[in-house]
């Protein structure tokens, strides 16, 4: 089955800055590579995915690139607010494949 | 309008007792997933379902877990014989299509047994 690993598990950064978040998968299958916020005591919540026909997508202050060949992808997030502070999970699943795995997550800091 | 609501929000249980969570996902929404969230861990995947039927429970742990969805919209995640183990936050995901898309998630369940 899938196996999604997400590096590093925390990350301060100073408002302003940039803050990157890496994942890697295991199933060649997978396709859909979404991105979800959980605010402390909250539900997850989805601000971007990307399917495999893109190598990269943007909205606003956050982006996402994908590298099929080796298994990996990023979320960017620019220009950092102390809104942005939360934790950070990548997924990984098929269009054939239900079962959505989960990274462990990043907890991001931002520091005002 | 409504997103997804769980209940209760919180349950306290003795080890071995019989428990029930509840989820009610967005109107009209076909696909349902259970997911059970540890501290500090990202989602575990439980079950999905389409309609009615477990299209995939590959995720429960064991046959003490069990779930339901008799009428293709609440569904109901059961728990037999609890476990210390079994502490967690049980989240419950609607999604409006049959493809892989975005999941809407509930507030959760957070299960503790004592």
């Amino acid at each position: 089955g899938e196996n999604v690993e997400q590096h590093p598990s925390t990350l301060s950064v100073q408002e302003g800055d940039s803050a990157v978040i890496k994942c890697t998968y295991s199933d060649s299958a997978s396709n859909y590579f979404p991105w979800y916020k959980q605010e402390l005591g909250k539900r997850p919540q989805l601000i971007i995915d990307i399917r495999s026909n893109v190598g990269e997508k943007k909205d606003q202050r956050i982006a996402v690139t994908l590298n099929k060949t080796a298994k990996h992808f990023s979320l960017h997030i620019t220009e950092t607010q102390p809104e942005d502070s939360a934790v950070y999970f990548c997924a990984a699943s098929s269009y054939n494949n239900n079962d959505m795995r989960f990274g462990a997550g990043t907890r991001l800091t931002v520091k005002p | 309008g409504a997103g997804v609501s769980q209940t209760p929000s919180n349950k306290v249980t003795e080890k071995g007792k019989y428990v029930e969570l509840r989820c009610d996902p967005i109107s009209g929404h076909t696909a349902l997933y259970w997911y059970r969230q540890s501290l500090g861990q990202g989602p575990e995947f439980l079950i999905y379902f389409q309609g009615t039927g477990a299209a995939d429970d590959s995720g429960l742990p064991n046959d003490r877990f069990f779930a339901v969805r008799p009428e293709g919209s609440v569904s109901t995640l059961k728990i037999q014989r609890t476990e210390r183990g079994d502490s967690a936050v049980y989240l419950c995901a609607s999604s409006p299509t049959r493809t892989i898309g975005e999941q809407f998630f509930g507030p959760g369940t957070r299960l503790t047994v004592l």
